[in-house]
């Protein structure tokens, strides 16, 4: 069965700081994985995603994730945070036995101080 | 365009009363989806519309009934809700149900309506 873990419920660093965000799944088949970020009283938004391409996945606003696949894991991460991207942010795998249902993590909320 | 418009944004309902939440897509997307997001949670998967039928229930009460009229429009049809049914309703596409996940075919959700039941 698939799920997805999210190490830590909660991130705080500092501007400027690094950021890494941990993610570790389960998934019987070769897994879709993603991130996507949920700011306040927002949508989601795609940030990147991972589909047995390159495992180094460059996205959007300078975040990018490796998936090992030898470790399950697809951690998220950005050389130097900024104020704005305090947010809460979801890993998500799916696969094809999953049919079309995605599986979330429960979510980071990462903050970030000035 | 990566765009999937919901309105509207915030929704209060008594329990008696009937709405309708909407969500629309031009990026040709033939897989839609309502999902519910309780503060502080992840999003959980309502339905699943493919080719405008729907494919996946998730269980939900018959007080939601989704409606699909065309492969842009997505509608969730509220009646007679709970006060625990307040939440963020998301509406999300995808481009082909079939293969969804797989090589370049992502979900992309629009902003959601916020629904308080009073």
């Amino acid at each position: 069965a698939q799920s997805v873990t999210q190490l830590d419920s909660h991130v705080s660093v500092s501007e400027g700081t690094p950021v890494l965000l941990r993610c570790n799944y389960s998934s019987s088949y070769s897994p879709s994985l993603f991130w996507y970020v949920q700011h306040p009283n927002k949508g989601l938004q795609l940030l990147l995603k991972y589909t047995s391409a390159a495992t180094l996945v460059k996205g959007i606003n300078g975040f990018e994730a490796e998936f090992k696949k030898s470790e399950t894991s697809f951690h998220l991460t950005k050389p130097s945070a900024h104020m704005s991207d305090a947010a809460e942010y979801f890993c998500v795998v799916s696969d094809q036995q999953a049919g079309t249902a995605l599986i979330f993590g429960k979510g980071t909320t990462l903050s970030v101080s000035s | 365009d990566t765009e999937v418009t919901q309105t509207p944004k915030h929704l209060v309902m008594g329990m008696t009363n009937k709405k309708s939440l909407k969500c629309e897509q031009h990026m040709g997307h033939r897989a839609m989806y309502w999902y519910k997001q309780k503060a502080k949670k992840p999003p959980e998967l309502m339905f699943v519309y493919s080719y405008e039928k729907l494919s996946i229930n998730e269980s939900v009460p018959s007080r939601f009934s989704p409606e699909c009229p065309n492969s842009s429009l997505l509608n969730l049809h509220l009646h007679a809700l709970q006060p625990e049914d307040s939440a963020l309703y998301l509406c999300a596409s995808s481009q082909d149900p079939g293969t969804q996940a797989l090589v370049g075919n992502t979900i992309y959700f629009g902003e959601g309506s916020w629904l308080t039941v009073v």
